[in-house]
């Protein structure tokens, strides 16, 4: 199977910082990657969808100022959450997914990565 | 919301037993796909499946689809301690190219 990586796997920052995280496929051209935020005991909840070279489309209710997302080349995609406060302290989660089914691939295969714990103090 | 929900919310169960959990969904789909999390790690894809299949088969689980009422059931036979974890449900819009993760499922497996 493909693989996605994020990075950092866990990152701890003070209220009011902002904090970059990186989804990257690494065996595959992602043409659409996905972010989702997950609170503990929770399910996964989208937040956006990315598309390579185009603006990112928000969920309902996802501040698109606080939760900046890049997708500049076909194997990157960026979440900076901006001014971090203890409220935004959750389990971050992207997927990448290519949709045109280049290489054989499955259009309908989505990869995630292992998750990005995020603990604002 | 286009979150899906699943059934029972929580599960505990003695080693051997067989394990049914549901989700039901809201929109068209173009598949169905259960996954499974272990406490503060990523997921695991266990198996898909599509809008016009009815019931699929992968080692001890057994996935089934209903289209018509919008719904589907994860069943773990024989299962194991190490089953212990949540498992959710994610559809596959149709016309879209979005994952909507149902609200999960939390098994205990007994030893």
């Amino acid at each position: 199977g493909a693989v996605v990586s994020q990075h950092p796997s866990w990152v701890i920052c003070k209220s009011g910082t902002s904090v970059k995280i990186e989804c990257r496929s690494l065996d595959f051209q992602a043409t659409t990657m996905f972010w989702y935020r997950q609170f503990p005991k929770q399910s996964l909840m989208l937040m956006a969808t990315s598309n390579e070279g185009s603006k990112a489309t928000y969920e309902q209710g996802v501040e698109k100022d606080k939760f900046l997302i890049n997708h500049a080349s076909l194997t990157l995609s960026t979440l900076t959450v901006t001014s971090a406060h203890p409220e935004d302290s959750s389990f971050y989660i992207c997927s990448a997914r290519d949709i045109r089914g280049l290489a054989g691939r499955l259009r309908d295969e989505q990869f995630f990565g292992p998750g990005t714990r995020l603990t604002v103090l | 919301s286009q979150q899906g929900e699943e059934d029972p919310q929580a599960l505990s169960i003695q080693e051997g037993e067989n394990a049914t959990m549901n989700c039901s969904y809201k929109t068209s789909i173009n598949n169905l796909q259960w996954y499974r999390q272990n406490s503060g790690r990523g997921l695991v894809h266990l198996i898909l499946i599509r809008s016009n299949e009815r019931e699929k088969h992968s080692g001890r689980l057994r996935v089934t689809l209903d289209t018509s009422k919008k719904s589907s059931s994860l069943l773990i036979t024989a299962s194991r301690a190490a089953d212990t974890a949540s498992y959710f449900c994610a559809t596959d819009e149709l016309g879209g190219n979005q994952f909507y993760f149902g609200t999960g499922t939390s098994l205990t497996v007994i030893p």
